[in-house]
């Protein structure tokens, strides 16, 4: 069965520094890999795909991942964090033949950024 | 602008009543779906529809029904069955079964049992 886990629920960096939420993967097939974003009480948002393409992926507000299929790593960079970018993001994986949802879909836990001013 | 709309955004139901959340979507696409999320908890999928007239448990479908009559609208009823309904529920909707495309998500609707 496939899973994921985001190994913090917490992050909290000063503006302008660096930002990585860190996300692993279990699946037994090649699968497709996302990070969503959740702003407070709103739905999620998808920031960027890897689907076996180049495993540098970019995405939208600057941010970036880069699959590591020897380390069934999938984290989530950002060079420079915003105030904007306080949110909950969330890795998810999809593979029809791993298990995992219903719809083929299991979604990580979350992990909170909290950006200091 | 195309997107999902989510109502109620709020909702208060006094236990042992029936709730009913609306989901409609102008983008097309033939896969809806609902997601129940809890602190802390991730998405939880409770059902889902490829195509109308059809749909699928999810995960924890136990408590909760829908019906798809038309492509744009996929409704969601909280049943009194339904022991813990206090949550934030979440549409989505895909241009196919999920798998390798993106989901497209409302703005969700907070549910609380009094």
């Amino acid at each position: 069965a496939q899973s994921v886990t985001q190994l913090d629920s917490h992050v909290s960096v000063s503006e302008g520094t660096p930002v990585l939420l860190r996300c692993n993967y279990s699946s037994s097939y090649s699968p497709s890999l996302f990070w969503y974003v959740q702003h407070p009480n709103k739905g999620l948002q998808l920031l960027l795909k890897y689907t076996s393409a180049a495993t540098l992926v970019k995405g939208i507000n600057g941010f970036e991942a880069e699959f590591k299929k020897s380390e069934t790593s999938f984290h989530l960079t950002k060079p420079s964090a915003h105030m904007s970018d306080a949110a909950e993001y969330f890795c998810v994986v999809s593979d029809l033949y791993s298990g995992g949802g219903a719809d083929g879909l299991t979604f990580g836990k979350g992990t909170h950024l909290i950006i200091q001013p | 602008d195309g997107g999902i709309t989510q109502s109620p955004k709020y909702l208060f139901r006094k236990e042992g009543q029936n709730v009913t959340l609306s989901c409609e979507q102008n983008l097309n696409h033939d896969a809806m779906y609902w997601y129940r999320q809890d602190p802390g908890q991730g998405l939880r999928l409770i059902y889902y529809s490829q195509i109308v007239n059809d749909f699928q448990k999810g995960d924890i479908a136990e408590g909760y029904s829908v019906s798809r009559e038309k492509k744009e609208s996929f409704p969601l009823t909280v049943t009194s069955a339904q022991k813990n309904p206090t949550a934030f529920y979440l549409c989505a909707s895909s241009l196919q079964r999920e798998g390798a495309g993106e989901l497209f998500f409302g703005e969700g609707s907070r549910l609380t049992v009094l």
